[in-house]
């Protein structure tokens, strides 16, 4: 069975810092995903990483995949307060995505100026 | 997102009571989930499709039923809410595809 856990759970940064957000998981994933979302909204996705070694980068956000270490990273370089929200890592096990995703509890992400 | 509706947006309810909730694709994807989101949780899986009258129970699924008669629409039916079913359910959507899947808008249920 896939656990994933995510730290931190809340962070509190100020704009112009960089910090990063750590996704563990327990077993062999298939893919990693990231997700964003906003207060009352959908999720929106960020990056999906298939690959050992896989670096997906959109503006100030960066992430990569380790499978050997079962670790995926989201950088945010040089924050913003736009990217106030909340992050979530999920891992998929089975080909296909036949049984869905398994998620984090997510990081709260508070970016102040 | 155009192609993922979710039916209604907010509902609340008795406890006991039945509650139906619909998921509308025009996509066309193969695989539709339903996940429910609680403070502290994250997402966790319900039921899932992976085509029409193919379910499968997911990590939390005790009190719900689903049914997918057609391959556009996923319903989520909670026999007889309970409090602790207060939450937000979102639907997904998913083609097998290196684009992952899409999530719907959400339903926000409340069970008094």
């Amino acid at each position: 069975e896939l656990k994933v856990e995510q730290n931190p759970l809340f962070l509190s940064m100020q704009e112009g810092k960089n910090y990063t957000i750590y996704c563990n998981y327990s077993t062999t994933s298939d893919r990693l995903y990231w997700y964003r979302q906003d207060p009352g909204k959908s999720l929106e996705s960020l990056f999906v990483l298939l690959s050992n070694g896989a670096v997906k980068q959109e503006g100030r956000l960066m992430a990569s995949l380790d499978t050997k270490a079962r670790l995926s990273t989201l950088h945010i370089t040089a924050a913003v307060h736009d990217l106030s929200a909340t992050y979530f890592c999920a891992g998929q096990t089975s080909g296909g995505g036949a049984d869905g995703l398994t998620f984090g509890k997510g990081t709260h992400l508070i970016i102040q100026p | 997102d155009a192609g993922i509706t979710q039916s209604p947006r907010h509902k609340v309810t008795e406890t006991g009571t039945p509650v139906t909730l619909r998921c509308h694709q025009t996509e066309n994807h193969r695989y539709m989930y339903w996940y429910r989101q609680d403070p502290g949780h994250g997402l966790r899986l319900i039921h899932y499709s992976y085509g029409v009258k193919d379910t499968d129970k997911g990590e939390v699924s005790d009190g719900y039923s689903v049914s997918r008669s057609k391959t556009e629409d996923f319903l989520l039916t909670l026999e007889s809410a309970t409090s602790s079913q207060t939450s937000v359910y979102f639907c997904a959507i998913s083609a097998q595809t290196l684009f992952g899947y899409t999530f719907g808008s959400g339903t926000r249920l409340t069970v008094v």
